[in-house]
């Protein structure tokens, strides 16, 4: 089954502890990217990577590092996490071709990680 | 810089009706990518129409299906034949290759299907 997994789905933490949440997809997809949800504000992308080794800040990155090393995992990582980094997080992984249909496949989306810095 | 607005944070449907959920961006580019999200209680994402700005025919994925305005930089969603299970938070979205494929959400409607 296509999926993208996160790891974990729900985490309460203290401000400064250092901590990664995963994701893996099994799609072989070339794209992938880290979102954060907050009322009001909706989704905002905060890095995003087009292939192993490339990485690109969205519109949100400060507080937050991201690597790829491997095509089908790209690990979000706080490394002191306050609490205006509490959210709802979402990794999504796409096909990315480089012709003028290169959205053709969807972005599939993890199915959320839920963190609270107290 | 790219914003997608979405104006109507709430709006409500009867069951078996149709709605329109607005959406319009900003951005100086000519080709991009727009798409529709739901997201309903369990939270999680899916896509429900997607669609390229070079092409002029309007996206259309069973019920649902967009209108397009190009010029004014608009994107709706129409609903047709409403269903309870279409009650979610539906949010617009943009991105393009001259951005490095950043995606841009906008702040979502809340759909509610009255029975």
């Amino acid at each position: 089954e296509a999926q993208v997994t996160q790891n974990p789905r729900y985490l309460i933490t203290v401000t400064g502890k250092k901590l990664t949440v995963t994701c893996s997809q099994n799609m072989n997809h070339e794209y992938m990217s880290w979102y954060r949800q907050d009322p009001g504000l909706g989704l905002r992308q905060i890095y995003y990577s087009m292939n192993v080794e490339v990485t690109d800040k969205g519109d949100v990155p400060e507080g937050y590092k991201v690597s790829r090393k491997e095509k089908r995992n790209f690990p979000l990582i706080l490394e002191s996490p306050s609490p205006n980094q509490t959210s709802l997080y979402f990794c999504a992984s796409s096909t990315l071709l480089t012709t003028q249909d290169y959205w053709r496949d969807t972005q599939y989306f993890g199915p959320g990680t839920r963190l609270t810095v107290l | 810089a790219q914003t997608v607005t979405q104006s109507q944070p709430e709006m409500s449907v009867q069951e078996a009706e149709t709605v329109t959920l607005s959406c319009t961006y900003d951005t100086s580019e000519s080709d991009y990518y727009l798409f529709w999200y739901k997201q309903p209680p369990s939270r999680q994402m899916i896509l429900v129409i997607r669609q390229e700005a070079y092409k002029q025919q309007n996206a259309t994925e069973n019920r649902f299906s967009v209108n397009f305005q190009k010029a004014a930089k608009s994107f709706s969603l129409k609903i047709s034949d409403s269903q309870l299970g279409d009650a979610a938070m539906y949010f617009c979205a943009y991105s393009t290759l001259s951005t490095g494929n950043q995606f841009y959400f906008g702040t979502g409607t809340s759909l509610t299907v009255i029975p």
